[in-house]
């Protein structure tokens, strides 16, 4: 079946500094998959962070950009420079484009960002 | 933005009782969705839900679960009865029809402990 895996958290970082967390997937069962980065505050629910839908684009929404690279199946989430509230759990997640909203997402297991002032 | 509401946020519950997870969806949104993450694992896709039907659900959708939203107001998941292996977080999310792969709005889960 299809699968996401992404960095073991938690990953620690100081403010300022620049963040990766890599994400790697299998898509068995879907010919062209988008690819979503959610995240998860503290006591809220998962927010759409960015997203991809064709293979080679990058997506980018605060700071925070992703490349769909189809040859190496990943789509690695990265941020020049953190702050202390974008702490938080980041996911991963790929999705069939069927043209119907099947809402039948493929989760990693999210990576705890602890960003220190 | 828009927000999904999950009451409660914690239930506990002995084994074989019934137990009924209330959503609030964004108000003008179609389609509904139920999601399950055991605790240490990835939230996996249990069931959407369009127009007073079931679209699809997964192999975690047992027999004993069952998806409603009477006359618009909360999108329920029933399980009844329930089973030590039913003890998980479920969130609920909704979306507005329209383009590829549209948003979904998630809920902050409700943590269901089954005794």
């Amino acid at each position: 079946g299809d699968s996401v895996t992404q960095t073991e958290g938690p990953v620690t970082v100081s403010e300022s500094e620049s963040l990766i967390i890599n994400c790697t997937y299998s898509a068995t069962s879907i010919a062209y998959p988008n690819l979503f980065w959610y995240v998860r505050y503290p006591g809220e629910g998962l927010q759409l962070l960015l997203k991809v839908i064709t293979a080679g684009q990058k997506g980018s929404s605060r700071g925070f950009e992703a490349t769909y690279n189809k040859e190496t199946t990943s789509f690695h989430l990265q941020k020049a420079s953190v702050q202390e509230s974008d702490s938080a759990v980041y996911y991963c997640a790929l999705g069939e484009d069927t043209g119907a909203n099947t809402g039948k997402l493929t989760f990693g297991h999210g990576t705890i960002l602890r960003v220190h002032p | 933005g828009p927000k999904v509401l999950q009451i409660p946020s914690h239930q506990i519950i002995d084994m074989g009782q019934m137990v009924t997870l209330n959503c609030d969806p964004v108000s003008n949104h179609l389609y509904f969705y139920w999601y399950k993450q055991i605790l240490g694992q990835q939230m996996e896709f249990l069931v959407n839900f369009y127009n007073g039907k079931v679209m699809e659900k997964s192999k975690l959708f047992k027999d004993q679960f069952s998806v409603e939203r009477p006359d618009g107001s909360y999108f329920t998941l029933k399980i009844q009865p329930t089973a030590l292996e039913d003890s998980a977080v479920y969130f609920c999310a909704s979306s507005f029809p329209g383009g590829r792969q549209n948003t979904l709005y998630f809920g902050a889960g409700t943590r269901l402990s089954v005794l």
